[in-house]
């Protein structure tokens, strides 16, 4: 219940083309929906994130889809980069909670070649 | 603003020894929450503190622990290593209030 699932492990992309991170929920009570960056060497960056009363929310080239009733949620990239390689995880918290504890899926590593 | 400020960055260690690291927060921020990242096992949330207490704790050995000072700065404890508590470990600062948390660079513990 606590899990948050993330596909694929690994990604390969063109430069300019749209790379897309998918992640699944089962715990309905997880109302907030964080996407991280990691550069090797640093830590996660918050990238951009999502509450469950919109279905999409874009900053830039990055744009989170979210799917309530599916429990799903991905992020697409728009016009890839070279400088976009890195891992990328998604992560889920209960706000409610009042605790700031995130459960991250497993991590994309994404490769944007030029 | 600086950001969240994690010493040392690395660290070798013997098992059986302990350590202890440190996570100066966000200035304002109140909640300290500590991850465990290892390849096999990804981010893993060990514990958050906020305003000296305790408020979460995530499914690790009493082995790791951490207290949180008045100033809001973090120490996390492990004590007797192990040779799988070889990682990278990472604290976040948020406000307390808000869900947004922000990273350290990381201190990477190896234990040999």
């Amino acid at each position: 219940q606590q899990q948050v699932k993330q596909s694929p492990q690994s990604l390969i992309v063109q430069k300019g083309g749209i790379s897309i991170i998918n992640c699944a929920y089962e715990n309905t009570a997880f109302d907030y929906f964080p996407w991280y960056q990691q550069f090797p060497g640093k830590g996660p960056a918050l990238l951009i994130a999502i509450r469950p009363d919109v279905s999409e929310k874009k900053e830039g080239r990055f744009t989170i889809s979210f799917n309530k009733s599916a429990k799903q949620f991905s992020l697409h990239i728009m016009d890839s980069q070279p400088g976009d390689s890195a891992t990328y995880f998604c992560a889920a918290s209960i706000s409610s909670s009042n605790t700031g504890k995130l459960i991250f899926g497993q991590g994309t590593t994404l490769q944007v070649k030029p | 603003k600086a950001g969240v400020t994690q010493t040392p960055r690395y660290l070798i260690k013997t098992r059986g020894q302990q350590v202890t690291l440190s996570c100066s927060p966000i200035s304002g921020h109140r909640s300290v929450s500590w991850y465990q990242q290892t390849p096999g096992q990804g981010l893993q949330f060990l514990f958050e503190y906020f305003s000296e207490t305790q408020r979460n704790k995530g499914n690790f050995p009493g082995r790791f622990s951490g207290r949180q000072f008045s100033n809001s700065r973090s120490e996390m404890n492990v004590s007797t290593l192990e040779l799988g508590d070889s990682a990278l470990y990472l604290c976040a600062s948020s406000s307390g209030m808000s869900t947004e948390a922000f990273f350290g660079q990381g201190t990477r513990l190896t234990v040999v």
